[in-house]
Order: structure tokens, then sequence, then C-alpha cells
């Protein structure tokens, strides 16, 4: 069966740097998402995707957060500039045109220290 | 603001044990709910609801949806150490196109099974 794959599926890095999350969403899938979830809290949503452009973003999308399809099949999460409190799991998502449910990648730890 | 609760938040059983997990939510113009087993990485998908009183069924799973009481159950009969995992009910705003993927997840309930 596809799935949605992520990689790195954990990243460390330091406060203020840079990190790039990748994605390769199922082959057929048109809309795209990225959620997190912190440590002991909710899946939250970040942003949705569709057609090359963000559909919707949440609040904690700020400008340090981009999102990117750069070819057909990766799709790249960008945080700009670090903070210890981006420390969570991050979920790449995807699903096809109908009503059907969200397919989740593995998801990548990203541990800001 | 939709809104998901679910309860409890952790549950420990043993092997052979019937589990009923609770999910609450307030959705303005509801559309469906969602069902996820999370066990440490990605959230797989068990059931989606859309409509009251028909239960949904997979092996030992099943769910059920009561849109005047608004909320659904997830119940899993005849427990297994494999069951043990993160059980998270979502819902999505009634909307198509992306906005349909833009869930609201509860907090989750976590379900230990021992042998």
């Amino acid at each position: 069966e596809p799935e949605v794959t992520q990689t790195p599926s954990h990243q460390v890095t330091q406060m203020g740097q840079e990190v790039i999350l990748r994605c390769v969403p199922i082959s057929n899938h048109l809309y795209f998402y990225w959620y997190r979830q912190i440590l002991g809290q909710k899946v939250e949503f970040l942003v949705s995707f569709y057609n090359n452009e963000i559909s919707e973003k949440s609040e904690i999308f700020d400008d340090q957060f981009s999102v990117e399809r750069p070819d057909g099949s990766n799709f790249t999460l960008k945080i700009r500039s670090t903070k210890l409190e981006d420390s969570a799991m991050y979920f790449c998502a995807s699903r096809p045109p109908s009503g059907s449910p969200l397919h989740f990648g593995n998801g990548t730890r990203l541990t800001v220290t | 603001e939709d809104k998901v609760v679910q309860s409890p938040l952790s549950l420990v059983v043993h092997e052979g044990d019937t589990v009923t997990l609770n999910c609450s939510y307030e959705v303005t113009n509801f559309r469906s709910l969602l069902w996820y087993k999370q066990e440490k990485k990605a959230p797989t998908f068990l059931f989606m609801l859309t409509s009251s009183g028909i239960e949904k069924k997979s092996g030992r799973l099943s769910s059920i949806l009561d849109k005047k009481e608004l909320f659904s159950i997830l119940n899993i009969t005849a427990t297994q150490t494999g069951d043990s995992a993160v059980y998270l009910c979502a819902v999505p705003p009634n909307a198509g196109g992306t906005s349909y993927g833009k869930l609201t997840f509860g907090q989750g309930t976590i379900l230990t099974v021992h042998p």
C-alpha cells in the first residue's frame, strides 16, 4: 500500500539554525498538509497546500515557517530560525481529491537545543 | 472554534478485556468524525463516521456515532498487547477542498494492554 514518507526521522539542530523537513506524499494525492505534535500535547494543524500554493495556515505558522513543493514529488517544510519551542514531532499528510481521510507520514522528530 | 474532548486520558487493562473510548465534539456544521491509532509514529486511520447509529466494524474494533448527543465511542473487544497505542479522535471542518484535511484532534486516549 502506498504511504507518505518523511525524512529525516530525527533531526537535532541548534537554536537559530534553519531546518528543512522533507516529505514525499502519496503519488495521486493532491492535497498536502503539515501538522505538529509537541510532546504530550495534541496534534495541531500547521498548513495546507494545494495547486502549488498555501490554502490555509494556523496561527502557529508564522513568518519563520515556509512550505514548498519544489518538484512533482517532494513537499518540504522549512523553519528559518529555529527556537526551543519548535521542538516537536512534525507530521506530513496527504489525501486524494475525494473526501477521503488523511494519510500521515511517520513524522520527523525535531529537537532544538 | 471546533473542539474535541476524549476520555479517559489513559486506560490500563489486561489482555482479553473490552475497552470503550469516548470522544465528544463541538463542531460548526458537523461533517464527519475520524478515529486514528497512533503507535509512536504516524496516526493510522481506523474509521470515518458520518451517520448516527450506524456501527463501523473492523475485526475487534468498532465505532459508532451519536450526532444528537455529539459523541462517538470506539470499542475494542478481547484486547491484545498490540492494541497498546494512543487513540485519536478528530473532526474536519464542514468545508471541501484542502479545508477538509484541516483536522481538529482530541488529546488522545493512551491505552496500555498488559499481558
